[in-house]
């Protein structure tokens, strides 16, 4: 099972917003709607921001939002502020040999 | 709030078999999975396997010849164990309520696993 593709770096100004994307297939982004979002602070453990593909956890701000489109998932934070500066990571259910895949992981850079 | 710590042997030497327990506390660990995720240095996330609280396993099939994970429901723990290991399975661990449909939350606070003689 390959790993999902995410670009490695996204940069964005702060109050701009940006747009993660998540590309799988349709054994996994593609065919279920079981795409969740981690973000990840140096040294910290991932934290879950978004589940089944557009749902928010309790106490993580709106200015988190998913979507999907075919293989496709995307992850948008609006109102970019500093504290966002992090790695992201999607992550899918999947129906082949194994029921979890991560994706490759993006560094968000606030400028 | 459900919380999870990792613990066991920071440093094990190749060939050794790597054992982590997680203990779960302020919740039960009965009806849910729970993961076993790692992290190489400067790299991303690899999901290791998930355990059911009645025992059933799925394993990453990369690993699967030498993950065998378990569950003790009266401790509130789960726990891995990864055989023979080599350099490439230094990693920081983590254990996570989830995978499957299920998303991974929350997450311990990792614990980092050197193999070197």
């Amino acid at each position: 099972q390959s790993a999902l593709t995410q670009p490695a770096s996204v940069s964005g100004s702060p109050g701009q917003s940006i747009t993660i994307s998540c590309t799988g297939t349709s054994s996994d982004v593609g065919g279920y709607n079981y795409v969740s979002w981690y973000q990840q602070h140096p040294g910290k453990a991932p934290k879950l921001m978004i589940y089944d593909v557009s749902n928010r956890p309790s106490g993580v701000s709106n200015r988190f939002s998913g979507s999907k489109s075919g293989n496709t998932a995307s992850l948008t934070i609006s109102g970019l502020q500093a504290e966002d500066e992090a790695d992201y990571y999607c992550s899918s259910y999947t129906s082949s040999s194994t029921p979890n895949v991560f994706g490759t992981g993006t560094k968000v850079t606030v400028l | 709030q459900v919380q999870l710590q990792e613990s066991g042997p920071g440093l094990v030497k190749p060939s050794e078999t790597l054992s982590l327990t997680c203990t779960v506390s302020g919740g039960s660990i009965s009806s849910y999975y729970w993961s076993w995720i790692r992290q190489p240095a400067g790299k991303g996330l690899e999901w290791i396997g998930r355990i059911y609280t009645s025992g059933s396993t799925n394993y990453n099939p990369s690993l699967k010849s030498r993950v065998t994970m378990s569950v003790d429901t009266s401790k509130n723990q789960f726990s891995l164990k990864l055989s023979s290991v080599t350099a490439a399975d230094t990693a920081v661990y983590y254990c996570a309520r989830g995978g499957g449909e299920d998303p991974f939350d929350p997450w311990g606070q990792g614990t980092l696993v050197t193999v070197s003689s």
